[in-house]
């Protein structure tokens, strides 16, 4: 069974520090790495994708991904109370048919 | 939502009861997905969709079935709803497999009572 492991939080950070997100994956094949964002009560929205070893930058945003670690973290820098969602890390298996998503982090950005 | 409508946004249902959702896009989307999320369990895959006709199952797929008659419409079918699958169901599609990014549709909250 293919997992995806976030903890689930909640994440509390105060406006303007620096939220970090962190996310494993069991299934080593696995090339494709997305993060969603969902607020209460609505659905999924992507926010960023990784495929290569390393960060990639995206304004506030910065995903990371370690292959050899099986770990994808997701940075948001000057965090705002409006980023306060439930962040979803999600994994594409090895046959890249279908994503597997963890459960989810609760962010939490006080003012 | 990246052109994806679902309907019935709300339905509330009796046990035993056929229900049928469906998911319309106007990308021209080749790949389209059903999930429900419930708390504690995340998202999770029911069916997916890789092209008209064509479907395979997901994680849990066990009490329902899923049509695509055209490249638009992706039908999700509850043979005979159970409270267990009360939950809320999203539609996301993609443009490929599961290595491109997939975008939801607005979600359908069910109540099985």
């Amino acid at each position: 069974q293919k997992e995806v492991e976030q903890n689930s939080g909640p994440l509390s950070v105060p406006e303007g520090a620096i939220a970090s997100l962190n996310c494993t994956y069991s299934d080593r094949g696995s090339q494709s790495f997305f993060w969603y964002r969902q607020y209460s009560g609505k659905s999924p929205e992507l926010i960023m994708s990784i495929y290569s070893n390393g960060d990639k930058e995206d304004g506030r945003f910065t995903a990371q991904l370690n292959k050899a670690s099986q770990y994808v973290s997701l940075l948001i820098r000057d965090s705002q109370p409006s980023d306060s969602a439930t962040y979803l890390c999600a994994a594409a298996d090895s046959g890249y048919s279908t994503l597997t998503f963890g459960k989810g982090t609760m962010l939490l950005v006080s003012p | 939502d990246a052109g994806i409508t679902q309907s019935p946004r709300h339905k509330v249902t009796e046990t035993g009861t056929p229900v049928t959702l469906r998911c319309h896009q106007t990308e021209n989307h080749r790949y389209m997905y059903w999930y429900r999320q419930d708390p504690g369990h995340g998202l999770r895959l029911i069916h997916y969709s890789y092209g008209v006709k064509d479907t395979d199952k997901g994680e849990v797929s066990d009490g329902y079935s899923v049509s695509r008659s055209k490249t638009e419409d992706f039908l999700l079918t509850l043979e005979s709803a159970t409270s267990s699958q009360t939950s809320v169901y999203f539609c996301a599609i993609s443009e490929s497999a599961g290595g491109a990014e997939q975008y939801f549709g607005p979600g359908t909250r069910l109540t099985v009572t």
